[in-house]
Parts: structure tokens; C-alpha cells; sequence
């Protein structure tokens, strides 16, 4: 049982340049978030899918892109790197949405770098 | 505007010790707050959760208490222990927004001494 997993731990890009981060959990929850952390913030709410086929805007979502490919897998797209999204970015899951007061859990993170 | 709020200074104390962490804040009215343990490099993990019409809520050395009158909550840690040593972050989620949004604090770094 993998919990939260995210591919790649660690991307480097240049300005322009796009790319996917992906994040599958195999616990069976039905909510998916992106959240970006940076230094001195709390993590704040990219996109979020409370369940397979619907995706919904955070507080954050400019620059970005979602899927929610299936239950266990949703990716984020970059389509045009910019260095102000340089920043550490967590997926996390839920069994359902956050009124049940369920916890959420997080994968370990990919730490990107734009240049 | 809506802010939460906590501490950014780290608290050092030694081993032993009660160590407790504030959360406040302003222009939210909570259905529940969350507290979460992060270490460096890794995501967050689940520690706590209190709804807000209870008033403390407590597990092993984990103490949490919720006052929506002072809107904050204080998380305390019994015996402190090195292990201990890490950011804690409080999180809420607003009785606005469908429930679907957890709104994160930046987090206070503990320092456990032996």
C-alpha cells in the first residue's frame, strides 16, 4: 500500500517550457488536490477533484492545467513554466470530500525548479 | 481580509516540556480545523482534527483545543520529546466553498532539546 505517490521527486525547467506532474494513490479515495508550498506560506489549493470526472479551481490555479485521468490518478500540466511557479508541489487524497472531516493525505512532493 | 495565522518564529524547548503552538484566525468561520506534521522534505501528515462545537479533543500526548470565540486553536504536545522536533501546521475548512477546501497556515517549527 504506496499511499500518495508523485512523479518526478525533483524537475528542472527552463522558462517556456512545459511539463506534467503526476500523482496516483491506491486507497480508493474519491478527492484529489494540488497544492504548491513556498517558503514562508501555507500551502495553498491549485485545483481539486472531489471526484472522478469533475475538476474545480483552488486559489491558485493560473499557469495550471488538470486531469483527473481516473479514480486513482491526477496529473498537473504546466504549459508554459514561468519562474514564479517555482515552488514545491504536493498532491494529496481524501476519502470524499472534506465535509465528512475526512484527513487528507500527501505524497512526498516534487521540488520544481524554473529557470 | 482572511487570514490564518501562526506563529513564524520557531519555538525551541527542552525535552521533557509541554510544547504549545497557536493557530488563529480572522474573517473564516470554521466547520473544522486540522493539525498536520510536516519534516523537512516531506508531505504532510495528518495529526488531529477538531470540529467547532467541540472544545478540546486529545490523543496519547496530543492535545487540542478550539475556541471560536478567540477564533483560534492551540495545539499542545505533553512530555516533548526530540522525535517531536518538526513544522506543525494547522489547517480549516470554511463552512463556505461546498467543504471541498482546506485552507493551510505557513506552519510553526518546533525544536525539541535534549
Amino acid at each position: 500500500n504506496a499511499g500518495v505517490t508523485q512523479t518526478p521527486k525533483f524537475q528542472v525547467l527552463k522558462t517556456g517550457q512545459s511539463m506534467t506532474l503526476q500523482c496516483a494513490q491506491d486507497m480508493n479515495h474519491n478527492s484529489m488536490y494540488w497544492y504548491r508550498q513556498d517558503p514562508g506560506m501555507g500551502l495553498r489549493l491549485i485545483y481539486y477533484s472531489a471526484s472522478e470526472g469533475t475538476t474545480d479551481k483552488g486559489e491558485v490555479p493560473n499557469g495550471y492545467n488538470v486531469s483527473r485521468l481516473n479514480k486513482r490518478e491526477f496529473s498537473l500540466r504546466l504549459e508554459s513554466a514561468a519562474p514564479s511557479q517555482t515552488s514545491v508541489y504536493f498532491c494529496a487524497s481524501s476519502e470524499t470530500a472534506l465535509a465528512e472531516g475526512n484527513e487528507q493525505f500527501f505524497g512526498p512532493g516534487t521540488r520544481l525548479t524554473v529557470l | 481580509s482572511q487570514k490564518i495565522e501562526q506563529n513564524s518564529e520557531a519555538l525551541n524547548i527542552q525535552e521533557g516540556k509541554t510544547a504549545t503552538l497557536t493557530c488563529n484566525y480572522t474573517n473564516y468561520s470554521p466547520a473544522y480545523l486540522q493539525w498536520y506534521r510536516q519534516d523537512p522534505g516531506r508531505g504532510p501528515v495528518f495529526l488531529l482534527l477538531i470540529r467547532e462545537n467541540e472544545k478540546e479533543k486529545r490523543k496519547e500526548r496530543l492535545k487540542v483545543t478550539f475556541d471560536t470565540t478567540l477564533k483560534q486553536s492551540l495545539f499542545h504536545i505533553t512530555a516533548s520529546q526530540p522525535a517531536d522536533s518538526a513544522t506543525y501546521l494547522c489547517a480549516l475548512v470554511p463552512f463556505w466553498g461546498g467543504y471541498n477546501k482546506l485552507i493551510f497556515g505557513a506552519g510553526t517549527r518546533l525544536a525539541v532539546h535534549p
